[in-house]
């Protein structure tokens, strides 16, 4: 089965402060990996995905199938980076709907 | 391009009665997903359409139900309401059934039971 886990469900840095959101996941094949910011009083987005490998808002994050994780890192926090963050997988068969985590809240503190 | 929109914004009813939720994707998006997001509890799978079929549920009781019309809208009923199903509920599209689509997520619907 697929699931996705992230362990801290609230994480505080200090401005400025690197930071990382974690996520494993585990499933019987190659998924594809999500990550999802929410903002406050604004839609469900995504932030970026594995395959494009980029960097989006300073964000990044790299899959790796050894420990099956896809943290998300940023060197240099930013209170605007306050949110939710969930991670999300899904698979590469057809029937394999996406899997959510139960989410971390980022708040970067002044 | 418009995004994904849901109606109504806000919805209140009382307990026992019946509520029905709208979703309508981004055009040329077939698959359409309902998340519950009640307070503190993340994203709640509820159900996943594609191409007017359900295609899969989460752990809902079956008072949560719903259907995917031929223009890929999509609706979301919710019988006999409990005061535990006051939540935020969320529809997704997706294009098609490639997963390395992502989901477009709506603003929600917030119901309210009392």
């Amino acid at each position: 089965a697929q699931r996705v886990t992230q362990p801290e469900k609230l994480l505080s840095v200090f401005k400025g402060a690197p930071v990382e959101l974690k996520c494993n996941y585990s499933y019987s094949g190659s998924p594809e990996l999500f990550w999802y910011v929410q903002y406050s009083r604004q839609r469900l987005q995504l932030l970026l995905r594995h395959i494009s490998r980029e960097s989006i808002k300073g964000f990044t994050a790299d899959l790796n199938k050894g420990e099956t994780s896809f943290h998300l890192k940023k060197p240099f926090a930013q209170e605007e980076d306050s949110a939710m963050y969930y991670c999300a997988l899904s698979g590469r068969n057809y029937g394999q709907n996406f899997v959510f985590g139960p989410g971390t809240r980022l708040s970067v503190l002044p | 391009e418009a995004g994904v929109t849901q109606s109504p914004t806000h919805l209140i009813k009382t307990r026992g009665q019946q509520a029905t939720l709208r979703c309508s994707p981004i055009s040329g998006h077939t698959s359409v997903y309902w998340y519950q997001q009640a307070l503190g509890l993340g994203l709640q799978f509820l159900l996943w359409y594609d191409e007017g079929e359900e295609r899969n549920r989460g752990n809902f009781p079956p008072r949560f139900s719903g259907r995917q019309f031929p223009n890929y809208s999509s609706e979301l009923n919710v019988n006999a309401l409990e005061l535990e199903d006051s939540a935020l509920y969320l529809c997704a599209s997706r294009q098609g059934t490639s997963d390395t689509y992502e989901q477009y997520f709506g603003p929600g619907t917030r119901l309210t039971v009392t």
